[in-house]
């Protein structure tokens, strides 16, 4: 069974740029989540979908963040603009049913430089 | 709210020998789940062990184990037989009826050959 897939894996861009991540999670899998991860620090939660609505994006910096899950499977994160303080790791992860209790599963992470 | 707390930011281990890492917690609900995942160097997390906090029973999956203390909020996690594969950051998650994970800080393992 695949697991989740995050592409790209690398990013490097200029300030004012932007930039978009994007997320396949584990199939079947109608939870979807996204984190921001600083150095040394555990993650942070950004979004979370049931299927295609967001239910949690308290944490989501709506000036110049945004996020979709168009048709409830893969999702795609946008920062625009970019700003030096987003260099950060961006993670994805994804569970199965609605409880939120069940174990996540995550992706390998983007890693985003701003310059 | 809830506030998951790792206290111990790098802990080292001889290869072979048993570690513990240590993870306080506290919320107001009796109905939650504790988890440790593990984030070696390439970045990506894997579930270490999972613990219903309605079940008694400490949970264990092959080397690991956990040491869960409801009244006392604690949920720490014992290595045996450490291998240098374990070396990683190993991070204390809380989920509860919010669905929301809140993951501690932290605690980078070494293990020394």
């Amino acid at each position: 069974e695949a697991g989740v897939v995050q592409s790209p894996r690398y990013k490097i861009i200029e300030k004012k740029q932007p930039v978009a991540f994007w997320c396949n999670p584990i199939s079947g899998h109608n939870t979807l989540y996204w984190y921001l991860q600083n150095l040394g620090q555990g993650p942070e939660l950004l979004i979370r979908y049931e299927n295609e609505e967001a239910v949690d994006d308290s944490q989501l910096p709506k000036d110049r963040f945004s996020a979709e899950r168009l048709k409830g499977v893969d999702s795609t994160l946008k920062i625009q603009p970019a700003e030096l303080g987003d260099s950060a790791v961006y993670l994805c992860a994804s569970s199965l049913g609605a409880t939120g209790r069940g174990t996540q599963y995550f992706g390998p992470g983007t890693r985003l430089t701003v310059l | 709210a809830q506030t998951v707390t790792q206290s111990q930011p790098e802990m080292s281990v001889q290869e072979a020998e048993t570690v513990t890492l240590s993870c306080t917690y506290d919320t107001s609900e009796s109905d939650y789940y504790l988890f440790w995942y593990k984030q070696p160097p390439s970045r990506q997390m894997i579930l270490v062990i999972r613990q219903e906090a309605y079940k008694q029973q400490n949970a264990t999956e092959n080397r690991f184990s956990v040491n869960f203390q409801k009244a006392a909020k604690s949920f720490s996690l014992k290595i045996s037989d450490s291998q240098l594969g374990d070396a990683a950051m190993y991070f204390c998650a809380y989920s509860s009826g919010t669905y929301k994970y809140i993951f501690g800080t932290g605690t980078r393992l070494k293990v020394l050959a």
